[in-house]
């Protein structure tokens, strides 16, 4: 199966600073998305983008399919920022489920 | 956006109980709905597939007889965990995706279930 691979695994900011988030896959996806997972468990939708770029305020993310990686910015970071960031694809038959990296643990502090 | 629900959030329940999850979508219909399992700061775990009116799919080393999946109506999934024991305890979670209408948001997620097995 489809292997997703995020680095780093860890990431201690202070308050302002940017950071670059990145999830690498093994083979052809149909979709990727990245999630903020809180500290309640939630999982937050913040991207659905299989290729391209999208921007949502102080994020964004680039998506190159054909090099098989993503990148999540995150600008001017806050403390509310910090959580469990999670790529997540769905291999090229459609419908299947996502299969999802280990994540990356943002901790901001102020 | 697409919404799905999860029920309850958390519960708490005694070894050799049977404990059952549901997990809805609310404004549109899934023919198919998914259960992860998340261990402390680790990442999900994809369980089953909810196949609505047939049988569930499950992933390799997945107990089936333990993990019990229905998925009745087009818009219900349930999970039931049988004859519980402390090693069970996890975050479940369930997910769905709308494919109605030409929206195009991806998975989304309910908000989990938090089970402790004592």
């Amino acid at each position: 199966g489809i292997q997703v691979e995020q680095s780093p695994p860890d990431l201690i900011l202070q308050e302002g600073a940017n950071s670059t988030l990145r999830c690498n896959f093994s083979d052809s996806v149909n979709n990727l998305q990245w999630f903020h997972q809180n500290p309640w468990g939630q999982l937050i939708n913040l991207f659905y983008i299989p290729s391209g770029t999208k921007q949502n305020g102080r994020l964004s993310a680039t998506t190159v399919a054909t090099e098989r990686y993503s990148l999540l910015y995150i600008s001017s970071s806050q403390t509310t920022d910090s959580g469990v960031y999670f790529c997540a694809v769905e291999g090229y038959q459609a419908g299947t489920a996502l299969i999802f990296g280990k994540g990356t643990t943002l901790s901001v502090s102020s | 956006g697409a919404v799905v629900s999860q029920h309850p959030s958390r519960v708490i329940c005694k070894s050799g109980t049977s404990v059952k999850i549901e997990c809805r979508s609310l404004d549109f219909q899934a023919t198919t709905m998914f259960w992860y399992r998340q261990f402390p700061k680790k990442s999900l775990m994809l369980m089953a597939t909810s196949n609505e009116g047939s049988k569930a799919t499950y992933e390799q080393g997945v107990e089936k007889d333990k993990f019990l999946i229905n998925h009745a109506s087009l818009t219900l999934s349930t999970l039931t965990v049988t004859s519980a024991h402390p090693e069970d305890s996890s975050f479940y979670i369930c997910s769905a995706r709308d494919w109605g209408g030409g929206r195009n948001y991806g998975y989304t997620f309910g908000s989990g279930t938090r089970l402790t097995v004592v």
